[in-house]
C-alpha cells in the first residue's frame, strides 16, 4: 500500500530556517499536505500543493515538490518557538482517504 | 464557529466495558473519519464514512465499530475495550474527497486509557 516517510525529529535554533522532508510512494498522489499538531490539540492544515506544482509559498512557509523523486519538503523561515510542534506530511490521490506520515517533531531552541 | 467536537476528552475505563466516543461536526461535511495516534506510529485510520449510512474500514478497524445515521454525527464504539486500544483518538471531517483544497478539520482528541 501507499507509504509516507518522514524523519521523526528536527531541532533548530530560533531565527533559523527549518526544513522538514517527506517521501511518498504512491505515484498517483494528486494532493500533498502539511498538517501541524500543537501539544494537546488536533491537526491543523498548514498548506497543500497539487502534484502539477513545483513550489508553493505562503508567508513563512515554502513547500517544494519533486514529483520525479516523490519528495516533498516544508521550509519554515525565521523559525519561532511557537513553531514547535509535530508536522505531518499526508498524500491523497483525490478520491481516497489521506495517508499520513508518522510526523516530525520540531523543537525550536531559543 | 466551524468545529469538530469529540466527547469525552479523557476517559479511563476497564477492559470489557463498552464505551462510545461521540463526534459531531457543524459544517455539513459529507466525509468523516476516525484515527488513532500512537507514539512512533503516527496517525492510523480506523474507519471512515463518505456519507450517511456509508462506512468503510480504514487501516486498523479491528475492535471498533462506527455508525453514520446522521450527517453530523459519527460515533466510535468499542464494544469490548482492551488495553491495546489505549490511545489518542481523533475525529475529522471534510466536504469530501473529490478535491485537494478541502482540508480535514480535526477534533481536539480523546485520550482513552483501558486498564
Amino acid at each position: 500500500g501507499e507509504d509516507v516517510e518522514q524523519s521523526l525529529f528536527l531541532s533548530v535554533r530560533e531565527g533559523d530556517s527549518s526544513v522538514i522532508n517527506c517521501t511518498y510512494t504512491d505515484s498517483s498522489s494528486t494532493y500533498l499536505y502539511w498538517y501541524k499538531q500543537e501539544p494537546g490539540a488536533g491537526l491543523q492544515l498548514l498548506t497543500y500543493i497539487f502534484s502539477n506544482m513545483d513550489m508553493k509559498q505562503d508567508q513563512r512557509l515554502t513547500v517544494l515538490l519533486n514529483k520525479k523523486d516523490k519528495h516533498l519538503s516544508l521550509r519554515i523561515a525565521d523559525t519561532q518557538t511557537g513553531d514547535s510542534a509535530i508536522y505531518f506530511c499526508a498524500e491523497s490521490s483525490g478520491n481516497t482517504p489521506l495517508v499520513f506520515g508518522k510526523g516530525t517533531r520540531l523543537s525550536v531552541i531559543a | 464557529e466551524a468545529q469538530v467536537t469529540q466527547n469525552p476528552r479523557y476517559l479511563i475505563t476497564v477492559t470489557g466495558k463498552k464505551l462510545t466516543v461521540t463526534c459531531s461536526q457543524n459544517m455539513n461535511h459529507e466525509y468523516m473519519s476516525w484515527y488513532r495516534q500512537d507514539p512512533g506510529l503516527g496517525l492510523r485510520q480506523i474507519y471512515y464514512s463518505m456519507n450517511v449510512e456509508v462506512t468503510d474500514k480504514g487501516d486498523v478497524p479491528e475492535g471498533y465499530k462506527v455508525s453514520r445515521k446522521e450527517k453530523r454525527n459519527f460515533p466510535l464504539i468499542l464494544e469490548s475495550p482492551s488495553p491495546n486500544q489505549t490511545s489518542l483518538y481523533f475525529c475529522a471531517s471534510s466536504l469530501g474527497l473529490g478535491s485537494g483544497n478541502q482540508p480535514q478539520h480535526f477534533g481536539d482528541g480523546t485520550r482513552l486509557s483501558i486498564l
